[in-house]
């Protein structure tokens, strides 16, 4: 089945610093989600993204949808400890009911 | 308290026995669904329920069955389970599964067939 590309696989970094991560595809969404996973749970909704272009921000959290419809990014602005967890990205096409998802970026913050 | 709840969050089982994987919510979602999680590849969606008797498949549907008899209940059914059903699943609702996305997991359930 289809999947999303998400990178990094990983991220190793200090407290404080900022975060980006990104996923691709090569078809078109018209959804772009954005989850944190901590362990033991279930996937966490952060922000949700509904148009090409736009910008949206959650707190320290801030997500785009490309205006070419085929990628978004996530940055973490000044990270702290708790932010460790896996962040996915998930995709959703017209009529929406089939979620893709990406394969996961790992966050490790050392305080 | 808003929340899905599978049961049981832990299962070993032998191959071919058949299983059930409970999953309940409390928010009448119209829109539920079932995803496994494996190393390396994300979360795969398995089947997914539109509203009470309409059900379809994800991408990875092979070896599994589901049923939408009740708005609140969409359990996830191995006939004969194998090895390779070995993952973390995960059901997840919302309200609908278009535009209105904010999708509630539940906390999983870890399978090991052996």
């Amino acid at each position: 089945g289809q999947q999303l590309n998400q990178s990094p696989q990983s991220m190793f970094i200090q407290e404080g610093e900022d975060v980006s991560m990104n996923c691709t595809s090569s078809s078109i969404f018209n959804t772009w989600l954005w989850y944190k996973q901590e362990p033991g749970e279930g996937p966490v909704l952060l922000i949700a993204l509904y148009k090409a272009g736009e910008l949206t921000s959650n707190g320290r959290l801030t997500a785009q949808f490309g205006i070419t419809r085929k990628d978004s990014f996530l940055n973490i602005s000044a990270s702290i400890p708790s932010d460790v967890g896996i962040y996915f990205c998930a995709g959703l096409h017209t009529g929406g009911f089939k979620t893709i998802f990406g394969a996961g970026t790992r966050l490790f913050v050392k305080a | 308290e808003a929340q899905v709840t599978q049961n049981p969050r832990y299962l070993i089982t032998v191959t071919g026995k058949k299983l059930t994987v409970t999953c309940s919510q409390n928010m009448n979602h119209e829109y539920m669904s079932w995803y496994r999680q494996d190393p390396g590849l994300g979360l795969r969606q398995i089947y997914y329920s539109m509203n009470v008797e309409v059900t379809d498949k994800g991408d990875v549907p092979e070896g599994y069955k589901v049923s939408r008899k009740e708005k609140r209940n969409f359990p996830l059914i191995l006939e004969s389970p194998s090895p390779n059903q070995t993952s973390l699943y995960f059901c997840a609702s919302s309200v609908t599964g278009g535009l209105n996305t904010e999708a509630f997991f539940g906390q999983g359930t870890r399978l090991t067939v052996v």
